[in-house]
């Protein structure tokens, strides 16, 4: 059971540039994330995902672009890439929400760790 | 908007002190509450969650207490070991369901 899995989990880029990160899950959850997380800054919401079809940003979109057209996998693309997007991005899922029914336990992937030169 | 503090942010103990790390939320309005560790270079993996019905969950060595009135968590180690070396993160839900992280606290156990 692999759980969730990200590729690239390593990828250096130069400005202006753009690339795709892909977030796979095989626990058939509704509910996806993507965060990237910083020295001093902690874990932040780029954009999330509430069932196949649906996306809506997060604490910090912009720069950033997701789809989710499979319920498995969820993209981040990134269409022209900054400097400041350097950082290491985690992808999370969950069956439920944590507001609805259920635990919503948070389940995450190891991180794709992204420098842009 | 939600907040959550974690002090402090670095601590070292002895091998087999028990230990307990702390965790403020600015909302009380929180539907859950998640404890969870992060290995250098590595992703999170849940320990335990708190629903907001609940007072506390335990696994193994490990129990979580929520106070949603007081807007704090603590996650209680007992007899701690160095494989528990980590950074330990707490994140609790807003009011539009979306998760909110604290920036957690560095453990270290000394041998």
């Amino acid at each position: 059971n692999a759980g969730v899995t990200q590729t690239p989990k390593f990828r250096v880029l130069k400005t202006g540039q753009s690339m795709t990160l892909l977030c796979a899950q095989d626990m058939n959850h509704e509910y996806m994330y993507w965060y990237r997380q910083d020295p001093g800054m902690g874990l932040r919401l780029i954009h999330y995902s509430v069932g196949e079809g649906t996306t809506a940003k997060g604490e910090v979109p912009d720069g950033y672009n997701v789809s989710r057209l499979k319920k498995q996998n969820f993209l981040l693309g990134l269409e022209s890439a900054a400097p400041s997007q350097t950082s290491v991005y985690f992808c999370a899922s969950s069956y439920y929400p944590w507001g609805g029914i259920g635990t919503g336990e948070l389940f995450f992937g190891e991180g794709s760790r992204l420098t842009v030169l | 908007k939600q907040e959550v503090t974690q002090i402090p942010a670095a601590l070292s103990v002895p091998e087999g002190e028990n230990l307990v790390l702390n965790c403020s939320f600015t909302d009380s309005a929180i539907y859950n509450l998640q404890w969870f560790r992060q290995d250098p270079g590595k992703g999170l993996t849940s320990l335990l969650l708190i629903q907001s019905s609940q007072r506390e969950q335990t696994s193994g060595r490990l129990n979580a207490s929520l106070d949603k009135s007081s807007g704090r968590s603590t996650l209680y180690i007992a007899a701690s070991q160095p494989g528990d070396s980590a950074t330990y993160l707490c994140a609790v839900s807003d009011r539009d369901d979306k998760i909110i992280f604290g920036k957690g606290t560095r453990l270290h156990i000394l041998p």
